[in-house]
């Protein structure tokens, strides 16, 4: 299985404040990556694919970058509304497997 | 309008089968390149991915639950039903339902969700 390591587990920040979470994956995973944003209570909610990608409709001030085994995801002005836990996840090999999560606080 | 909700018991004993439904609309289970997959979350703890049905029905299963997993479609019901057996404490979870994208070759996302469904495993 591949892993994937998230740090790190928990940030505080203030609101305009640019956050950088990364994501260590185990091999290489060209990629092959998502980031997911889960707020409290709620379902995960697709951000980026591709590891760079931004999905419709999400904000500008999501950013991802990285290929390989080292990735980043970023919040360039961050907005109370993106309180939530954060989560990488690998498509490059089954089984599917997800980072541990980054709980992003103000 | 892509919509999934899963449906289910909410409380199981130990030992007992699970079964889970996800009824879906929005899309078609039998077009090329579509899936369906499970995602549980412990309370307070990370998403693991459990199965993956395709459109072809094939399936896939996270090897550490494989031999307690079983995933199938109704595509004229627009429903996949999940059932896991010799539920145990540590299975207590949300469990999602989610649609898989094609974003292009071998790109693949869950794009859109169910609201999860809470299990809790105790006797």
């Amino acid at each position: 299985d591949i892993q994937m390591t998230q740090s790190p587990s928990s940030l505080s920040a203030s609101v305009g404040d640019r956050v950088t979470i990364t994501c260590q994956a185990s091999q290489d995973i060209s990629n092959y990556l998502n980031w997911y944003q889960q707020r409290p209570g709620k379902a995960p909610n697709l951000l980026i694919y591709d590891a760079s990608n931004l999905e419709a409709g999400v904000p500008s001030r999501f950013s991802g970058g990285g290929s390989g085994t080292d990735f980043t995801f970023t919040i360039t002005g961050l907005q109370p509304e993106d309180i939530a836990t954060y989560y990488c996840q690998q498509y490059d090999n089954l089984p599917l497997t997800f980072g541990g999560g980054t709980k992003v606080e103000i | 309008q892509i919509t999934l909700k899963e449906s289910g018991p909410t409380l199981v004993k130990p030992t007992q089968t699970l079964t889970l439904t996800c009824t879906f609309s929005g899309f078609s289970l039998s077009t090329s390149g579509v899936g369906v997959g499970w995602i549980r979350q412990p309370p307070g703890k990370a998403l693991e991915w459990l199965a993956l049905i395709y459109w072809d029905d094939d399936k896939r299963y996270s090897p550490s639950l494989k031999s307690r997993l079983t995933f199938t479609k109704d595509t004229s019901k627009n429903q996949v039903v999940l059932t896991m057996t010799n539920m145990d404490p540590v299975d207590t979870a949300t469990y999602y339902c989610a649609h898989r994208r094609r974003n292009g070759p071998n790109s693949y996302s869950f794009d859109y969700w169910g609201q999860g469904t809470l299990v809790t495993v105790s006797s």
